[in-house]
């Protein structure tokens, strides 16, 4: 099946820092990525959908300029959270989906933001 | 947007016995209804998805229901074991635009030994 990875699994950031986190898909190419958050006991939240080579579309409430996203290749899309504090400390999970009429989404073993 | 509806949010059962779990959505263009089984700290994983142009769909002790009509589903564990203790996450989507998943709420299934 198809296979993506996230980078890290773990980070712990100090208040006022920039997070980079990373998404491939390793086995597929990926027309479309999705960035979801996860606060504790709840359910994935979408905060934004990327397509290579164009800009992020976020959902409504999520900051762009605080959450950055880069969809550089077919196999990339990076997440940056800018100036992190604490209530930005959750679980991220990505998700990858290939071209065509394949519904699936294929989702990232996820991210633990910890922000100090 | 759609939303989708998921209960209940936590469900107990013994051994041996089923376990259903419904969802409601209210976008009538939803045509992709996948379920998820999420363990701590990991990543979700698809158990089994219907489309709707089927009504029921069965693998193995698993097994999911759509009704269009209605726009509720439901997913059915037969035989429940201590493994399939988790939460568990129905969503939906449609085969336009993002292709975006709207996630249900989600409900905590203990299956006590």
């Amino acid at each position: 099946g198809a296979v993506v990875s996230q980078h890290p699994s773990r980070v712990i950031c100090k208040s006022g820092t920039s997070v980079k986190i990373e998404c491939r898909s390793l086995d597929f190419q990926a027309t479309t990525m999705f960035w979801y958050r996860q606060f504790p006991k709840q359910s994935l939240m979408l905060m934004a959908t990327s397509n290579e080579g164009s800009k992020a579309t976020y959902e409504q409430g999520v900051e762009k300029d605080k959450f950055l996203i880069n969809h550089a290749s077919l196999t990339l899309s990076t997440l940056t959270v800018t100036s992190a504090h604490p209530e930005d400390s959750s679980f991220y999970i990505c998700s990858a989906r290939g071209a065509g009429a394949d519904y699936e989404q294929y989702f990232g073993p996820g991210t633990r933001l910890t922000v100090t | 947007g759609e939303n989708v509806e998921q209960h209940p949010s936590t469900l107990s059962v013994q051994e041996g016995d089923s376990a259903v779990i419904k969802c409601t959505y209210s976008d009538s263009a939803s045509n992709y209804f996948p379920w998820y089984k999420q363990e701590l700290g990991k990543r979700p994983q698809l158990i089994i998805d219907i489309r709707s142009n089927v009504g029921e769909k069965k693998d193995q002790r698993i097994a999911v229901t759509l009704n269009k009509t209605a726009k509720h589903f439901s997913l059915h564990i037969t035989e429940t074991q201590p493994e399939d203790s988790a939460v568990y996450f129905c969503a939906a989507s449609k085969d336009t635009g993002r292709r975006a998943l709207t996630f249900g709420s989600g409900t905590r299934l203990q299956v006590q030994p």
